[in-house]
C-alpha cells in the first residue's frame, strides 16, 4: 500500500523558535496532502489542505501565519511552526490521497510528529 | 454538513467476545464513510470503507461494518475480538468525490480488550 513517512517523529523545543515538519509520499505522488493535529485522547483536527504548487488552504480558525505549510514538491509538504509556544505542543499528523482516476481513496496517514514546546 | 458521531468514548470486550464499535453518520448525499485505527502515538491505519454496493463491508485485521441506510449507521465489527485489537478507532466520512476531499472524524472510541 502506499506510504506516507513524517520527519521527525519527536521534538522538543524551546519557546519562541520555529519547528518544521517534513511529510513525504514515498510510493506515489500527492497532489493534496493534509495536516492534522490531535490533542491528548482527542480527535483529529483538520488544519489544512496542502496543495501542490499553490497555497494552502486552511480551516477556520487556524492562524495562516503561525502554520506555515509548504506544497513544493508531488511528494513533500512541510508545515512549519512559527514562533512556537507551549500551547502548540501537540501531535501532528499529515495524510496524503493516492488520487487517480480511482474515486472515494482512502487518505494514507503518516506516522505523526510530536511536538513538545517548553 | 458532513458529520460522524461515535457515541462511545469507551468499548470494553473480553477477548474471545464479539466486538461492536458504533458510527452513525449524516451526510446530503452519499455517504463515503470509512473507519480508521490509531495505536498509541502512531498515525491512523486504515480499516475499510464504504462507498456503494454491498452494505456488509469487510476489511482488515478481521474487521467488518455493516452500512444501515436507514438507521444513518456504519457500525464497526468483529466476531472475535482479540487483545492486540485494542485502539482507538475512528468513523470518517469524506465530503467529495475528489483526491482534495476532506475526510470528517468522528470523536474516536477507545476500545480495551481484557484477556
Amino acid at each position: 500500500g502506499a506510504v506516507v513517512s513524517q520527519h521527525p517523529s519527536r521534538v522538543i523545543c524551546k519557546s519562541g523558535t520555529s519547528v518544521k515538519i517534513e511529510c513525504r509520499s514515498l510510493d506515489f505522488q500527492a497532489t493534496t496532502m493534509f495536516w492534522y493535529r490531535q490533542f491528548p485522547k482527542k480527535s483529529l483536527m483538520l488544519m489544512a489542505t496542502s496543495n501542490e504548487g499553490s497555497k494552502a488552504t486552511y480551516e477556520q480558525g487556524v492562524e495562516k501565519d503561525k502554520f506555515l505549510i509548504n506544497h513544493a514538491s508531488l511528494t513533500l509538504s512541510t508545515l512549519t511552526v512559527t514562533s512556537a509556544h507551549p500551547e502548540d505542543s501537540s501531535f501532528y499528523i499529515c495524510s496524503a490521497d493516492v488520487g487517480g482516476h480511482t474515486p472515494f481513496n482512502e487518505q494514507f496517514f503518516g506516522p505523526g510528529t510530536r511536538l513538545t514546546v517548553l | 454538513a458532513q458529520s460522524v458521531a461515535q457515541p462511545e468514548d469507551q468499548v470494553n470486550v473480553a477477548e474471545g467476545n464479539p466486538l461492536t464499535v458504533k458510527c452513525t453518520y449524516s451526510v446530503s448525499g452519499n455517504p463515503y464513510l470509512f473507519w480508521y485505527v490509531q495505536y498509541p502515538n502512531r498515525g491512523l491505519q486504515f480499516l475499510l470503507k464504504y462507498i456503494t454496493g454491498d452494505n456488509l463491508v469487510k476489511g482488515s485485521y478481521g474487521f467488518e461494518a455493516e452500512f444501515n441506510k436507514s438507521q444513518t449507521s456504519f457500525h464497526l465489527k468483529k466476531p472475535s475480538a482479540l487483545v492486540s485489537d485494542s485502539a482507538l478507532y475512528f468513523c470518517a466520512v469524506r465530503d467529495g468525490r475528489s483526491s482534495a476531499s476532506k475526510i470528517i472524524f468522528g470523536s474516536g472510541t477507545r476500545l480495551s480488550i481484557r484477556p
